[in-house]
């Protein structure tokens, strides 16, 4: 089985509608990271946390919120999507030793 | 705001050759620097991490760091077609749990 998981793979939705996308770790790992990839743009940090009490904003949060359910549980909410949210979202953890291990993906596309 | 700059590509070395990929950082603070690979519709993979200056060699990859330089490379000797991915660079300042990355250059390897 993977060890960071993400659902749902794949989303289409509409304007304004709220979506959740989830991540579910195994690694054990207390540090967990929201991305957003867009074609030739990279790379870009959405939000992380390193426990359940310690949420912060990274990069590009507006528009975003998350919450962190335990240690292996990190989700992230579109409260009203729009169309430029439209990228592939990856959730990572990382370790002690400071290597991100990223999860399949999701890819959103908003209508 | 901290920068990571790479060439987009693509870069076409033929099967066998050494591919040199390169990137150069703004934060003259930065601490740890990482080289990622990502497939064509894959998530992101730590193949190389280097900390101090100078050469970090793991098999056929080689990566060399100089801080007074600001800058960062990749080396990939005896390149194969498996290697045609875009790499990204990723630099995290002292003290700091995030990463930055570049937007990725894309390398093809010729057979």
């Amino acid at each position: 089985d993977a060890d960071v998981t993400q659902t749902p793979r794949n989303r289409i939705t509409k304007t304004g509608k709220r979506i959740m996308l989830e991540c579910s770790q195994t690694k054990g790992h207390d540090r967990m990271y929201w991305y957003r990839q867009d074609p030739g743009l990279g790379l870009r940090l959405i939000y992380y946390s390193f426990d359940v009490k310690d949420i912060n904003k990274g990069e590009i949060s507006d528009g975003y919120s998350v919450s962190r359910q335990a240690q292996a549980k990190f989700s992230l909410s579109l409260e009203s999507a729009i169309p430029n949210q439209t990228a592939l979202y990856f959730c990572a953890t990382e370790g002690t030793e400071e290597t991100q291990y990223f999860g399949p993906g999701t890819r959103l596309l908003v209508l | 705001q901290k920068e990571v700059e790479q060439n987009s590509g693509p870069l076409s070395v033929p099967e066998g050759a050494i591919a040199s990929l390169n990137c150069t950082y703004s934060d003259r603070g930065s601490q740890s620097f990482f080289w990622y690979r990502q497939y064509s519709g894959k998530s992101p993979e730590l193949i190389m991490s280097i900390y101090s200056n100078g050469d970090k060699e793991d098999g056929r990859f080689t990566a060399q760091l100089n801080k007074a330089s600001q800058y960062v490379s990749l080396l990939i000797r005896d390149s194969q077609p498996s290697d045609s991915a875009t790499y990204l660079c990723a630099v995290k300042g002292a003290g700091s749990y995030q990463l930055t990355f570049g937007k990725g250059t894309k390398l093809s390897v010729i057979p």
